[in-house]
């Protein structure tokens, strides 16, 4: 059975500070992990996603993740936050061969001027 | 290519009502999944849609229940409705929800339940 813990229900950081928004996840067969991002009112965007083909992935908006298998762990960060990253991010898993996905409760970013 | 798009966007019911909501997917997606999102909750999965039927379900009561067509546009039914149905509604198509295909999410219908 898959799933993802979310540590941190919400994060504030300055504005130029480090993003760390941190995901561990569970999962008995190799797993597939996604980053998403809602804004207020809005669907959840895609910011990137572990596919097994390299372990530090570049998404959007200058966010990236590094799948860590030993800590099984997907953490996402960005070097300078920004006031538009704002917003509240979800962490998301599915193991191989599986149709569900399982989110994490999310985390809300807020940054501060 | 057009988004996920969800229709109403906003939708208020007394109790005991029943209501539809309707997902249009990205063309060429075939699965469709729905999820219940509330403050206290989060996003809780209610079902996902592939081909017409129902491939994978979430632990809901069966006031809740969901089709596709065979265009694989989706609607949900939430009967007699409670208080505690109010959240907002996603919907989710992806190629075929298998391997890496990511989901892509429509804006969602607020329901409101009074």
């Amino acid at each position: 059975a898959q799933s993802v813990t979310q540590l941190g229900s919400h994060v504030s950081v300055s504005e130029g500070a480090l993003v760390l928004l941190r995901c561990n996840y569970s999962s008995s067969v190799p797993p597939y992990l996604f980053w998403y991002v809602q804004y207020p009112n809005q669907g959840l965007q895609l910011l990137l996603k572990y596919t097994s083909a390299a372990t530090l992935v570049k998404g959007i908006n200058g966010f990236e993740a590094e799948f860590k298998k030993s800590e099984t762990s997907f953490h996402l960060t960005k070097p300078s936050a920004h006031m538009s990253d704002a917003a509240e991010y979800f962490c998301a898993v599915r193991g191989q061969g599986t149709y569900k996905y399982i989110f994490g409760t999310g985390t809300r970013l807020k940054v501060l001027a | 290519k057009a988004g996920v798009t969800q229709t109403p966007r906003y939708l208020i019911k007394t109790r005991g009502q029943q209501v539809t909501l309707s997902c249009s997917p990205i063309s060429g997606h075939r699965s469709v999944s729905w999820y219940q999102q509330t403050p206290g909750q989060g996003l809780q999965f209610l079902f996902e849609y592939f081909s017409e039927t129902q491939r994978n379900k979430g632990n809901f009561p069966g006031r809740f229940s969901g089709r596709q067509f065979s265009n694989s546009r989706s609607e949900m039914n939430v009967s007699t409705l409670e208080l505690g149905d109010s959240a907002l509604y996603l919907c989710a198509s992806s190629l075929d929800g298998r391997d890496n295909n990511e989901q892509f999410f429509g804006p969602g219908t607020r329901l409101t339940v009074l």
